[in-house]
């Protein structure tokens, strides 16, 4: 069955790094993109980006302003999502979630990992 | 950034209700839209997309309309599993939006 199992909580100080990662299996993985989604306590959702697993190429939400970056390992169907420069107002769960459709950029996301709750405190 | 503005925001409704939650976008996207079901706690779940077709494995009492700017999410009996947060997703341009949500309690 397909699973999207993600990397646990982490917390970190303001303007440290966080690398999410986030395992697909059950699936041929390099067939479909893979989106990030935030969650902020308590608020609504918000679209970060997308990784085509299979060459790679990504496309990011400009507000994030160059802090933000996927990547894959294809060896062990890994998505990554890194966050740089953390200030508080990135204390969120964030979501790997997969496009329904092969090989399409579409927003519709059938399947999503359980989440990662990054706190960003000092 | 295309805005989507979902309401109402919170609606009350009992066992066996209609209820209808409607989604506006700031400009018109087609049907380039997805509708989303959230638990607390849980990942949210994808309901409807490209704006009226069910998803696989959703009960036929969800289903969506719309196309342009305005969109509908109808529950045509509100059964106990169906309170949640509901949130609409537009996949027209970048960057995808979501609406704020619709919390639909008891």
């Amino acid at each position: 069955q397909v699973q999207l199992v993600q990397s646990g909580a982490e917390v970190k100080k303001p303007g440290a790094s966080v690398k999410v990662s986030c395992k697909a299996s059950g699936y041929t993985v390099i067939a479909h993109y893979l989106h990030w989604v935030r969650q902020a306590p308590g608020q609504g959702l918000e679209w970060m980006g997308w990784i085509n697993p299979n060459t790679g190429d990504t496309n990011y939400v400009q507000s994030f302003h160059g802090r933000v970056t996927m990547t894959r390992d294809t060896s062990n169907d890994t998505a990554y999502m890194e966050l740089s420069s953390l200030r508080s107002d990135d204390t969120a769960v964030y979501y790997c979630a997969r496009a329904k459709g092969r090989s399409t950029r579409e927003g519709y996301f059938d399947y999503w990992g359980q989440g990662t709750l990054v706190t960003v405190s000092s | 950034a295309i805005q989507m503005t979902q309401s109402p925001s919170s609606l009350s409704a009992s066992v066996g209700d209609r209820v209808t939650i409607t989604c506006r976008a700031s400009q018109g996207i087609r049907n380039d839209l997805g509708w989303y079901q959230q638990k607390p706690g849980k990942a949210p779940n994808l309901l409807i997309f490209a704006a009226s077709s069910l998803q696989s494995g959703v009960p036929s009492r969800f289903s969506g309309s719309g196309s342009g700017t305005d969109f509908t999410l109808t529950i045509s009996s509100l059964q106990p599993e169906d309170f949640a947060t509901y949130y609409c997703l537009q996949d027209y341009s970048y960057p995808y939006t979501f609406g704020q949500g619709t919390k639909l309690e008891i």
